[in-house]
């Protein structure tokens, strides 16, 4: 049973369309979730810790949201820089401090 | 500041080879972790150490071994590679062991022919 799970697998949108990603978990005693860019071939680059519900940070056209079962990483007006998969992963009790990774959202923004 | 490194960058081998892949930590970072990420999935938890010793292990065979060193650079050995040891091999630092963030080096490529 999957414990992290991704929505939508890749995300086709405009330059400037603003969309959201999902991001849903079924562990309990979260410790932590996370957002990661990862480009093709490389290492996930950090965006974004969320630790409770109700939580919200925001990095340029980037904003993560936090509630008890899932997170949201919203995409303001895109650009196509903004390519990339974008990977979410949960720290919690039972993980002995690992993350655990959903499979990802491929989004791709045209020009 | 130096982020996470990794070497080699990519590496060929075959089946029945053995294989040591190498990670530095962000400086003053004492815990480690490896990944193993193959194409289309999100990376999978291999193993952590902490402060040189061994705190959490991922489903993975025997085959798949790691030590950290004093320095707290890390060192990822796999035995008798399989076909499906073909994958990028991510490894990531964190201040301390916990739910804190773990930031990633860029990978090695492992190709197994």
């Amino acid at each position: 049973e999957d414990q992290v799970t991704q929505s939508p697998e890749a995300l086709r949108l405009q330059e400037g369309e603003s969309s959201s990603l999902n991001c849903s978990y079924t562990v309990s005693g979260l410790r932590g979730l996370f957002w990661y860019r990862q480009d093709p071939g490389k290492g996930p680059e950090f965006l974004f810790t969320l630790y409770s519900a109700g939580e919200e940070k925001e990095k340029e056209r980037l904003k993560a949201t936090l509630t008890k079962k899932e997170s949201f990483l919203h995409i303001t007006a895109p650009k196509p820089e903004d390519s990339a998969t974008y990977l979410c992963a949960v720290n919690y009790g039972g993980s002995q401090g690992n993350l655990i990774f959903g499979k990802g959202t491929k989004l791709s923004v045209k020009p | 500041d130096a982020g996470v490194t990794q070497s080699p960058t990519h590496l060929i081998k075959t089946r029945g080879q053995h294989v040591t892949l190498r990670c530095s930590p962000i400086s003053g970072h004492k815990s480690v972790s490896w990944y193993q990420q193959v194409l289309g999935q999100g990376p999978q938890f291999i193993f952590q150490y902490y402060e040189k010793e061994e705190r959490g292990r991922g489903n993975f065979p025997d085959r798949f071994s790691a030590r950290q060193f004093p320095n707290y650079s890390s060192e990822l050995n796999v035995n008798a590679l399989l076909l499906g040891d073909s994958a990028l091999y991510l490894c990531a630092s964190s201040p301390r062991q916990g739910g804190e963030t773990q930031y990633f080096g860029p990978g090695t490529r492992l190709l197994v022919l």
